[in-house]
Parts: structure tokens; C-alpha cells; sequence
């Protein structure tokens, strides 16, 4: 176990909704990660959080946005579901360094029909 | 071009067999290198950083050639409990984790 949980586990919502995911990082990990992985391919960085603060982002959209809390967990929002957000959401905790190891959580599987 | 390239298999090999495969990044300025193993529906988990002069955990070796951009992983005497998909990762060193789409391992019976 990595000690970063991820709720829920899986979720169906419908094209034009709102979701939010959550995810509660490693004891000690200030750093949290969201990356987004669609079936068959590698997972995509959608953006990470420092210490409360979105610290980069990757090539997606503004309808996907976040918050890191003072304890370190953190949200993934995303409004005005589309079918090709149905993905495997995966949240990594790390420290700040990322040459030490992310640990993810067990992700949460989104449907979008 | 994506950032990190993999051949995506799949590997299918008898237990007991070795394997290789490869992975090629694009940005020369990449500082960090690591070999990610996913199984079906789980999220990844890291199986070994990749060293500038190589390096070996048990019966997994790790290479990284720098100047032609590519990294390779070798498994030797495959086990069963080796089918998965490993996903070669770099880190430019920001804030990102770049994956490839990963490599595919069947080891069979």
C-alpha cells in the first residue's frame, strides 16, 4: 500500500456534469499530482499542486481545475463533462524533488456516457 | 512527437526467457529516468530509476544512453508474476512526469 487513497473508485456521470475527484497523499508529502490515462495509452499530466499552490500544468483545459488543502490532499474538478474524459484519474504524491519516487493512489475510473 | 516513445508489444515469452525493450525521449535537457510497472486496472508502481551507468535490481537491468536519447530494460529468467505493462518515465527535471503508452509483457506457462 502507498498510503495515498483516491475517492471514489469509480464513477459514471453524463456528458455536460460536474465531477470532482479527492485524493489524500503520503504522511510527510507536501507535492500532489494529477494525471489523467486513457485506455491503452500512458498516463497525461493534468497539473500539480505545492503546498497549496498550482505549481504547473499540462495541455488541458481550464474546465480542469484543482485544490491542494494545508493537510496536502487534494481535488480534481472538471466541468462540462465530455465522452473523452472517461479515463482512469491517478493522483501521485511526492515530495517536491521528483527525482525521489511518486507513489499513486489506485485511481478513479470515470465514465462519462 | 511524443515526449517519450515505446514500443507497445506485446513481448509474449515463455517463463524462464529473457526480454528486452526499449524507449527513446525527446528532450536532451531530461534529468531523471525510471521504469514504471502497471498491471491491468492498478495504478503504476515505480520498479527501478534508471542510472547513467546502469543499473540492476535482481533480474531487472536498467540502461540509459544519453546521447542517443533511449532507454532499455532487460528481464531475465521472466516469471509468470512478471506480465504486465512497464511504462518508461522521465523527468525533465519541473514539476511533470512525462510517461510513454507502455510495453506490454506476457509471460506464459
Amino acid at each position: 500500500e502507498t498510503g495515498v487513497t483516491q475517492s471514489p473508485t469509480h464513477l459514471i456521470k453524463t456528458r455536460g456534469q460536474q465531477v470532482t475527484l479527492r485524493c489524500s497523499s503520503q504522511s510527510g508529502h507536501n507535492t500532489v499530482s494529477w494525471y489523467q490515462q486513457a485506455l491503452g495509452q500512458g498516463p497525461q499530466f493534468i497539473f500539480q499542486y505545492y503546498r497549496e499552490e498550482e505549481n504547473g500544468r499540462g495541455n488541458f483545459p481550464p474546465r480542469f481545475s484543482g485544490l491542494q488543502f494545508p493537510n496536502y490532499s487534494s481535488e480534481l474538478n472538471v466541468n462540462a463533462l465530455e465522452l473523452d474524459d472517461s479515463a482512469l484519474y491517478l493522483c501521485a504524491s511526492s515530495l517536491e524533488d521528483l527525482n525521489t519516487e511518486a507513489f499513486f493512489g489506485q485511481g478513479t475510473r470515470l465514465t462519462v456516457v | 512527437r511524443k515526449e517519450v516513445e515505446q514500443d507497445p508489444g506485446p513481448f509474449n515469452v515463455p517463463e524462464g526467457a529473457t526480454v528486452a525493450f526499449n524507449c527513446t525521449y525527446s528532450n536532451s535537457a531530461s534529468q531523471s529516468f525510471f521504469w514504471y510497472r502497471q498491471d491491468c486496472r492498478k495504478e503504476p508502481k515505480l520498479l527501478m530509476s534508471v542510472y547513467s551507468s546502469g543499473n540492476e535490481d535482481g533480474r531487472f537491468t536498467a540502461q540509459l544512453n544519453r546521447a542517443s536519447q533511449y532507454i532499455s530494460l532487460l528481464i531475465r529468467d521472466s516469471k509468470l508474476s512478471d506480465s504486465a505493462t512497464y511504462l518508461c518515465v522521465v523527468n525533465r527535471g519541473d514539476y511533470k512526469l512525462s510517461f510513454g503508452a507502455g510495453t506490454t509483457v506476457t509471460v506464459r506457462a
